[in-house]
């Protein structure tokens, strides 16, 4: 059985505080890495795909790092925003056509 | 470019009753997903289709199914239900052939099983 760990299950900040937060996953057979934003009553959103080990993406104050030899990838949040609060969520994708996704993580921006 | 529908949005059932679900994928997505979340859980793979043939199936009993029509509208069927089948049943679509391509996801379809 394939595991996705997420770390933390939940995190609090306060506006302007820069975080991050660390997806683990099998280092073998590796196909791609997605990171999703879902907030709360939407769908989850897509923010980067990842296939490439060293792959750096970026999108506006987030950004993400991917390491397959280890197994693991790293999202960044910047001077976090109110409208940042929402559960990230990653998923790996072992082979060609599958996805396996993390419990996420939690996070609360306080004004 | 319309986004991923998912019909009904919310659904009441009985032990014992069957269920269909239905999704719409965005328009020229050939690849749709289902996934259900429960409390506590991330979201568990059920099946993918693409061009009316799963390719892929998760861990789940045989009283959930689906299947694929030609217009890539895809349906999700639970029979036997269980009070554990409450759950959120996510699907989404996606442009490419490979889980290399990013998930659109539908609003999802809250079951609960009485």
């Amino acid at each position: 059985i394939l595991n996705v760990e997420q770390s933390p299950q939940s995190l609090h900040v306060q506006e302007g505080d820069s975080t991050n937060f660390t997806c683990s996953f099998p280092s073998s057979n590796f196909y791609a890495l997605h990171w999703y934003r879902w907030e709360t009553a939407k769908s989850p959103e897509a923010l980067f795909v990842m296939t490439l080990n060293g792959d750096e993406k970026k999108k506006g104050r987030i950004s993400a790092t991917l390491n397959t030899k280890e197994g693991y990838s790293y999202l960044y949040i910047k001077g976090s925003q109110p409208e940042d609060s929402a559960t990230y969520l990653c998923a790996f994708a072992p082979g060609f056509q599958k996805l396996v996704f993390g419990t996420g993580t939690r996070l609360l921006v306080s004004p | 470019k319309a986004g991923v529908t998912q019909t009904p949005r919310y659904l009441i059932k009985t032990r014992g009753q069957q269920v269909t679900l239905s999704c719409s994928p965005i328009s020229g997505h050939r690849s749709v997903s289902w996934y259900q979340q429960t409390p506590g859980q991330g979201l568990q793979f059920l099946f993918e289709y693409f061009s009316e043939t799963q390719r892929n199936k998760g861990n789940f009993p045989g009283r959930f199914s689906g299947r694929q029509f030609s217009n890539s509208r895809s349906e999700m069927n639970v029979s036997t239900l269980e009070l554990g089948d409450s759950a959120l049943y996510l699907c989404a679509s996606n442009s490419g052939a490979s889980s290399a391509y990013e998930q659109y996801f539908g609003p999802g379809t809250r079951l609960t099983v009485t």
